[in-house]
């Protein structure tokens, strides 16, 4: 079962930033959090990934709260191609499989 | 580069044939692993594989389905005398390393199977 907790889906005006939640209280010390995204039919796309620290890439930022029971995926300028179910995932880096959960359909309006 | 490849991209099958799914990794990656997606449900894992050994089978059916990824050639996820129910997105990825350290998985674009 997934570790996590997403809104089922939200949101987003083109052009504007998309803050996308997720909750995960029962993480362990040793366990990271990774961010996917699935775009309609097409394999799932890794965005990133962080153990407690912020962190930003080409994509996206991700921010950890410093308790780590939650963080929260920001893209900063949103466009329609953004549209996609996004995955939380807490893992182990040495996990072999991702276990997916239901994730957050994230809509950006035109 | 080019990415993890997939083929056929779609699949149709006749009750009681047998499916043949293809995956070659990215260049220099020795690890892949098979997700499925249900219609309208969320990816699950299926098997773990390196060159010539199943590490992981966990989440695979006990009957049916096998999977195998030789020393040469693409790895195959075989599911025998199809039904309507293996009807699904089958995505293979692939990773760099496998468990004992960095093991980022690049996934495909998938093969959709049609069980008629």
């Amino acid at each position: 079962d997934a570790k996590t907790t997403q809104p089922t889906s939200m949101d987003c005006a083109e052009g504007r930033a998309a803050n996308l939640p997720c909750n995960h209280s029962t993480i362990s010390g040793n366990e990271y959090v990774y961010w996917y995204r699935q775009i309609h039919s097409q394999g799932p796309q890794y965005i990133i990934h962080g153990l407690k620290n912020n962190e930003t890439n080409e994509m996206a930022s991700l921010i950890i709260t410093e308790d780590r029971k939650s963080s929260t995926l920001i893209l900063p300028h949103a466009t329609l191609r953004d549209t996609a179910v996004y995955y939380c995932i807490v893992r182990q880096q040495g996990d072999d499989k991702i276990i997916f959960g239901k994730g957050t359909r994230l809509h950006i309006l035109p | 580069n080019a990415g993890v490849m997939q083929n056929p991209r779609h699949l149709v099958r006749r009750r009681g044939q047998e499916a043949r799914l293809r995956c070659s990794p990215m260049k220099g990656h020795s690890h892949v692993y098979w997700y499925r997606q249900l219609p309208e449900e969320g990816l699950k894992f299926m098997v773990y594989l390196q060159k010539e050994n199943i590490i992981d089978e966990s989440g695979m059916p006990k009957e049916r389905f096998s999977a195998e990824f030789p020393k040469e050639g693409p790895s195959i996820l075989r599911i025998q005398q199809v039904v309507r129910g293996d009807s699904a997105a089958y995505f293979c990825a692939s990773s760099l390393r496998g468990t004992a350290t960095y093991n980022e998985q690049f996934f495909g674009p998938g093969t959709r199977l049609t069980v008629l």
